[in-house]
């Protein structure tokens, strides 16, 4: 299986500021015939499913504000909520689907300072 | 509109089975993947396997397989997940979740439902 590791597990930005996580696969995650790093990002709060935020590493889902940004290449990526709005306090998981099992991340905890 | 409805919450005792579904509409049920992923209790996302309803095939994590059964039943729109012999450790929330093809991750979601299995 491909493991998936965040960091940190959990962070508190004050409201404005930017918030960045960090996500590293145990492999490479990037496919070479199309150049593809297939990695996503997901929201949660609680009592709901998660949101799809984010895949192919950087690629916004439809709906989803541009202050959340998807990098990275390979084996580490970071999503990063550039001004930090009370609707965006949850966890926030990475997730491969390069290769089944499709792992997540344990998740990175998002709280208002 | 794709919706993706679960059935609703389980209390199950150890060695009980148990089949919960996932109800799709707005779309072609047969043409696409559906998955399930676990969450147990204050934990994060575990993704047990995927099922192509158009003809079963059917992938499991390792770390599910053999231990829950995953299928669907195309002539109406639902896809299941079921235990033979319930443990409280598969005390959980089960989300069904559906990508826009194989190779790409889960965009529609079903609201979840929660196996509680006490004794």
């Amino acid at each position: 299986d491909i493991v998936m590791t965040q960091s940190p597990d959990s962070l508190a930005v004050s409201l404005g500021e930017r918030a960045t996580i960090n996500c590293k696969s145990s492999r490479s995650v990037l496919y070479s015939s199309n150049n593809k790093n297939y990695l996503a990002w997901y929201q949660q709060k609680p009592g709901q499913p998660p949101k799809l935020l984010i895949y192919w590493a950087s690629t916004r889902e439809s709906g989803v504000p541009d202050r959340f940004s998807g990098s990275g290449s390979g084996t580490d990526f970071t999503l990063t909520i550039s001004s930090l709005q009370a609707a965006d306090v949850a966890v926030y998981y990475c997730q491969q689907y390069y290769a089944t099992p499709w792992t997540f991340g344990q998740g990175t905890k998002v709280e208002m300072k | 509109e794709v919706q993706l409805v679960q059935s609703g919450a389980e209390v199950k005792k150890p060695g009980e089975s148990l089949k919960i579904s996932c109800k799709a509409s707005g779309y072609n049920f047969a043409d696409y993947w559906i998955g399930w992923v676990r969450q147990m209790p204050g934990k994060g996302l575990e993704w047990m396997g995927i099922i192509y309803p158009g003809d079963s095939d059917t992938r499991y994590s390792p770390s599910f397989q053999g231990q829950v059964t995953i299928s669907a039943d195309k002539s109406i729109n639902t896809a299941y997940l079921q235990w033979s012999s319930l443990q409280a450790s598969d005390t959980a929330m089960y989300f069904c979740a559906r990508p826009q093809e194989y190779n790409l991750p889960f965009d529609y979601w079903g609201q979840g439902t929660l196996v509680t299995v006490s004794s």
